[in-house]
């Protein structure tokens, strides 16, 4: 089955600067990315996602860059709010249609005022 | 209406007591998921119902039970639970199988 591993566990940041959150997965037939924010006693939010038919998609601050032969995908946001401050998750879908999404083990931000 | 809801939020049960936990969507999603999820890990995946039936059950133990009543309304009856059982419990829903997930806020559920 897919395995996602997500790196780093924690990561702290300078308001203001960019946080880089990457992921790797194990199946080549994984072919959605989404990202999901988790803040303090709330359930994910999806904030932005990616097809393996696109290389990189932005959403204002927010960006995702997909490197299908290498099988990994990464989490870019630039200038960073205390509001950017929570646990973040990547995830995979081996095929359109299939219900189960592989999380990766979670992301801490913190962003430092 | 573009959320998930989920009630209670918060459950204290004993480990003989019979409970209810409760999502509801109003965006004519016909997916709906429960996932259990433990402090500081990753949601797990419990049960996906697609169309009102039910999809996927990765292996729960039958003290959790999933029931889908109609399109808007998951239910995950509890019986007989144990301490390790407690966790945050989240629903979510999507248009269709496959695509975009939303979830609820979740039923933080403790088990005495």
């Amino acid at each position: 089955g897919e395995n996602v591993e997500q790196h780093p566990s924690t990561l702290s940041v300078q308001e203001g600067d960019s946080a880089v959150i990457k992921c790797t997965y194990s199946d080549s037939a994984s072919n959605y990315f989404p990202w999901y924010k988790q803040e303090l006693g709330k359930g994910p939010q999806l904030i932005i996602d990616i097809r393996s038919n696109v290389g990189e998609k932005k959403d204002q601050r927010i960006a995702v860059t997909l490197n299908k032969t290498a099988k990994h995908f990464s989490l870019h946001i630039t200038e960073t709010q205390p509001e950017d401050s929570a646990v973040y998750f990547c995830a995979a879908s081996t095929d359109f249609g299939n219900e189960k999404l592989t999380f990766g083990t979670g992301t801490r931000l913190t962003i430092i005022p | 209406d573009t959320e998930v809801t989920q009630t209670p939020k918060h459950l204290v049960m004993g480990m003989t007591n019979k409970k209810s936990l409760k999502c509801e969507q109003h965006m004519g999603h016909r997916a709906m998921y429960w996932y259990k999820q433990k402090a500081k890990k990753p949601p797990e995946l419990m049960f996906v119902y697609s169309y009102e039936k039910l999809s996927i059950n990765e292996s729960v133990p039958s003290r959790f039970s999933p029931e889908c009543p109609n399109s808007s309304l998951l239910n995950l009856h509890l019986h007989a639970l144990q301490p390790e059982d407690s966790a945050l419990y989240l629903c979510a829903s999507s248009q269709d199988i496959g695509t975009e997930q939303f979830f609820g806020p979740g039923t933080r559920l403790t088990v005495l």
